[in-house]
């Protein structure tokens, strides 16, 4: 199983960088990193996936180092309404391979707060 | 438009009532699940399938009934509700049920806004 680790919670202000490191030592071959946001009331969104390095979108860039034992989400220049849960994910997701649902399965995920 | 709708949004009943909730998504997915959220907020799978077949069952009660009359539906039946069940369940789909290894996707879930159930 690849669990994963996060811190229960982080703080931090406006316009500062924000990294959430997510430790998954027991990570597979074919497992991604995925990670998601969910705000009060609301079902969890993607925010974004990877495999190894870097990667980036207009949300986000998720930073995996060689051994792909831990990965780092860094959100830039943050504001109020980042203000979220961060759950990060690892797995397949693929039922049938037997790797059952970990890839599916949210931990505690990070509390996110973001002060003026 | 809604991609994964869910009702009812709240729900309150007494203890050994049965109950249902019911999801639908119109992104033309394959995939659908059920997930619990607890009040410590530990959000768990329960269930998942893909075009109507039953695919993950996660040691869920047997009075958790999950149903899926069509890829766009699945609905979840709760028989005899005991005050553990209060919960936040959310439905989401999926593309696929597998993720960018096989697929060439991310594997993204949607979710629905979640169903409160408040079990007295």
């Amino acid at each position: 199983l690849a669990k994963t680790t996060q811190p229960i919670s982080m703080d931090s202000y406006e316009g500062q960088e924000v990294n959430i490191t997510c430790s998954h030592n027991n990570i597979a071959t074919n497992d991604y990193i995925t990670w998601y946001q969910q705000f009060p009331s609301q079902g969890p969104r993607f925010i974004i996936q990877g495999y190894k390095t870097k990667v980036t979108n207009e949300v986000a860039s998720l930073f995996i180092p060689a051994d792909r034992k831990s990965s780092t989400l860094s959100l830039p220049r943050v504001s109020l309404s980042d203000t979220a849960v961060y759950y990060c994910l690892v797995g397949d997701q693929i039922p049938y391979s037997g790797g059952g649902a970990d890839g599916l399965t949210f931990g505690k995920g990070t509390h996110l707060i973001i002060q003026p | 438009d809604t991609a994964v709708s869910q009702t009812p949004k709240y729900l309150v009943t007494q203890m050994g009532n049965d109950k249902s909730i019911k999801c639908e998504q119109n992104l033309g997915h394959d995939t659908m699940y059920w997930y619990k959220q607890d009040s410590k907020k530990f959000l768990k799978i329960m269930f998942s399938y893909n075009n109507k077949e039953l695919i993950i069952n996660e040691t869920v009660p047997n009075r958790f009934s999950p149903k899926s009359p069509d890829k766009a539906h699945l609905n979840l039946h709760i028989n005899s509700l005991e005050l553990g069940d209060s919960a936040v369940y959310f439905c989401a789909s999926s593309l696929h049920p597998g993720t960018g290894v096989l697929f060439g996707n991310t594997g993204e879930l949607f979710f629905g806004e979640g169903s409160r159930l408040t079990v007295l």
